[in-house]
This record gives structure tokens, C-alpha cells and sequence, in this order.
């Protein structure tokens, strides 16, 4: 089955370290996103790629950084810059030129806790 | 810039109507979803509407759109303990943008 695959699901991270959060699709989606959910403030975007080899920042891209060198995957880094990067992170993608009542396709999250 | 509100707690008790509601700011708001989370999981799409509608049924959900006011909403008829659950509105202007989200509902039921 196609879907689109988050990992690992929880991890920690020490202070001043970098990390990487995968993000993976076989939905042949050519757009992917990354959401990042705190309690009671819903989902801000953090970074998008309409296309391979193309990105976006977001709201609150700011510590973060993407690269999207295959159309399956869509790694996101946090970086040492990034102050709270305690939070659960949304990885979604959208098959661009699909019908709009499809909606995003979610990964299941990665919980990410900085010890 | 575009915005989405939504209160953020909703208590009904089992086999009773949930009724949650929703306001956007962008008045070219195309495309509107709503969209389900469980604990510990992603977003599961539950239903969406467009802007030229006005309602929206399928199956217990249904889908207000008050376009004139802004005003969205998802009523749950037959509410069960499953559907406890944060439910999020989400608007999109075109194809190729990124959806915005409100913060989300969470809805809680008991029986």
C-alpha cells in the first residue's frame, strides 16, 4: 500500500546537537510539507518543496533546514539554532495537479524531545 | 495573512450531536477540509468542501459553509467515544498552496 513513512517516531536530542527527522513517500506525490504541532497551537509550516530540487520556507523556518534531492523524500534538520525544538513533527504530502477534495496526505509523526 | 480559529474544547456525552465551528480570514478561500487526530498519530482527512457549497453530508458529518460570515462548521451526529479526537479546520486559497490550520478542537465524550 502507498502511503508516506516518518522516522523515527520518537527521538531525543541533547542540547546544541543537530538532528534529522526522515520522511519518505511512495505516492508518487510531487509536493511534500513539514508541520510542527506544540499543544493548543495547531500546526505551523516549517518548510515545503513543490518539486525536486525546489523548497520553500514556511512560517517558522527559522533553526530548521530541508533538502529535497528525490521526489520520495523530504529530510528535515533541526539545527542547534532552533531555541524549543521540543514538539511532534508533521511530515504531509499532495500529489500537485490531483483534485483538491484529496487533501494532504500525513505521515504519523515524529516526537522530538531534547534532553 | 490568513488565519483559522477555532475554540479549542468541546464535551458532549455519547449519542448526543458535537457540533464544531470555525472561521477563516481569507475571503479567497477555496478549498476548506476538515481533519481528524488521535493521540500520538498524524492527521486523517475526514471531509472538505468548496467555496461554491453550501453544505456538505456524508454519512454522520456534516458540513456548514457560511461563506458571506466565514463560517465553517462539522457537526457529528450520533457521537461515539471513538471520535474523541482533536479535530483541526484547514483552508487553501489555490492548488499548490500550503493548507492553514487552526489550532484545533478537542473533542471529548463521554458515555
Amino acid at each position: 500500500d502507498g502511503g508516506i513513512t516518518q522516522s523515527p517516531k520518537y527521538l531525543f536530542r541533547k542540547e546544541g546537537q543537530n538532528v534529522t527527522l526522515s520522511c519518505e513517500q511512495n505516492l508518487n506525490h510531487d509536493a511534500m510539507y513539514w508541520y510542527r504541532q506544540d499543544p493548543g497551537q495547531g500546526l505551523r509550516l516549517i518548510y515545503y518543496s513543490q518539486i525536486v530540487n525546489d523548497f520553500q520556507k514556511g512560517d517558522i523556518a527559522e533553526g530548521y533546514s530541508v533538502s529535497r534531492e528525490k521526489k520520495e523524500s523530504f529530510p528535515l534538520t533541526v539545527t542547534s539554532a532552533q531555541k524549543n525544538p521540543t514538539a511532534f513533527y508533521l511530515c504531509a504530502s499532495f500529489r500537485s495537479g490531483g483534485r483538491n477534495s484529496d487533501g494532504y496526505t500525513f505521515g504519523s509523526g515524529t516526537r522530538l524531545t531534547v534532553v | 495573512g490568513e488565519d483559522v480559529e477555532q475554540s479549542l474544547f468541546l464535551s458532549v456525552r455519547e449519542g448526543d450531536s458535537s457540533v464544531i465551528n470555525c472561521t477563516y480570514t481569507d475571503s479567497s478561500s477555496t478549498y476548506l477540509y476538515w481533519y481528524k487526530q488521535e493521540p500520538g498519530a498524524g492527521l486523517q482527512l475526514l471531509t472538505y468542501i468548496f467555496s461554491n457549497m453550501d453544505m456538505k453530508q456524508d454519512q454522520r458529518l456534516t458540513v456548514l459553509l457560511n461563506k458571506k460570515d466565514k463560517h465553517l462548521s462539522l457537526r457529528i451526529a450520533d457521537t461515539q467515544t471513538g471520535d474523541s479526537a482533536i479535530y483541526f479546520c484547514a483552508e487553501r486559497e489555490q492548488a499548490g498552496t500550503a493548507l492553514i490550520f487552526g489550532k484545533g478542537t478537542t473533542l471529548s465524550v463521554s458515555s
